[in-house]
């Protein structure tokens, strides 16, 4: 069982450049979610998807943006990378509940020169 | 709106000793849990425990308790009897009953080192 699978792991961009990190998974949950990891700055939310074809904007999502193509997949787009966007990422799912755990993906390392 | 506080960044404890990371939380929804993961140097997340408000009783899961006080608004994770395996960085995170689809919260994190 794969679980979150995120691709790719590592990427290095130029300022200006576009990407999109891909996010899948296989446990038939309804929430999948996208953070951004930090030094000191834990993991902040940049945007969500409650449900296939709704999305919502978490704590950070400017400069992002997100499509939930269906119920297994919810990709993250950078139009115009910026150093400032440099960071860890990971993608996430859950069932929806109140005391549903979320599991994640092995990350993405993105530094952006 | 929600916001989680970790005010430790950096922890020491002697193995085999125990800690607790403390974890405070503001929300104004009438039901919340909260959860801790831990992250190891790989990287990846791993949940730990998950403490709901209206729960009677605190949570326990092997080692890893939550010492839970609703009016003072904390969610305490105590870990006994360390482990060199339990240097990590810890997180807290909270999710309320009005964002069960989503809005999972996150602390700063507590990174802790657990010395032999």
């Amino acid at each position: 069982n794969a679980g979150v699978t995120q691709t790719p792991k590592f990427q290095v961009l130029k300022t200006g450049q576009s990407m999109t990190l891909q996010c899948a998974q296989d446990m038939n949950h309804n929430s999948m979610y996208w953070y951004r990891q930090d030094p000191g700055m834990g993991l902040r939310l940049i945007y969500y998807s409650a449900s296939e074809g709704t999305t919502d904007k978490g704590e950070v999502p400017n400069g992002y943006n997100v499509s939930r193509l269906n119920k297994r997949e919810f990709s993250l787009r950078l139009e115009s990378a910026a150093p400032s966007q440099t960071s860890v990422y990971f993608c996430a799912s859950s069932e929806r509940g109140l005391g549903t755990e979320a599991f994640f993906g092995q990350g993405t390392r993105l530094t952006v020169v | 709106a929600q916001k989680i506080t970790q005010t430790q960044p950096g922890m020491f404890v002697q193995e085999k000793e125990a800690v607790t990371l403390d974890c405070t939380y503001d929300t104004s929804d009438p039901s919340y849990g909260l959860f801790w993961y831990k992250q190891p140097s790989s990287g990846e997340m791993i949940f730990l425990i998950y403490q709901g408000s209206y729960d009677q009783q605190n949570a326990t899961e092997g080692r890893y308790s939550l010492n839970f006080q609703k009016a003072r608004k904390s969610a305490n994770l105590v870990i006994s009897a360390s482990q060199l395996g339990d240097s990590a960085m810890y997180f807290c995170a909270m999710r309320g009953i009005y964002n069960q689809g989503g809005k999972l919260i996150f602390g700063q994190g507590t990174e802790l080192s657990v010395k032999p």
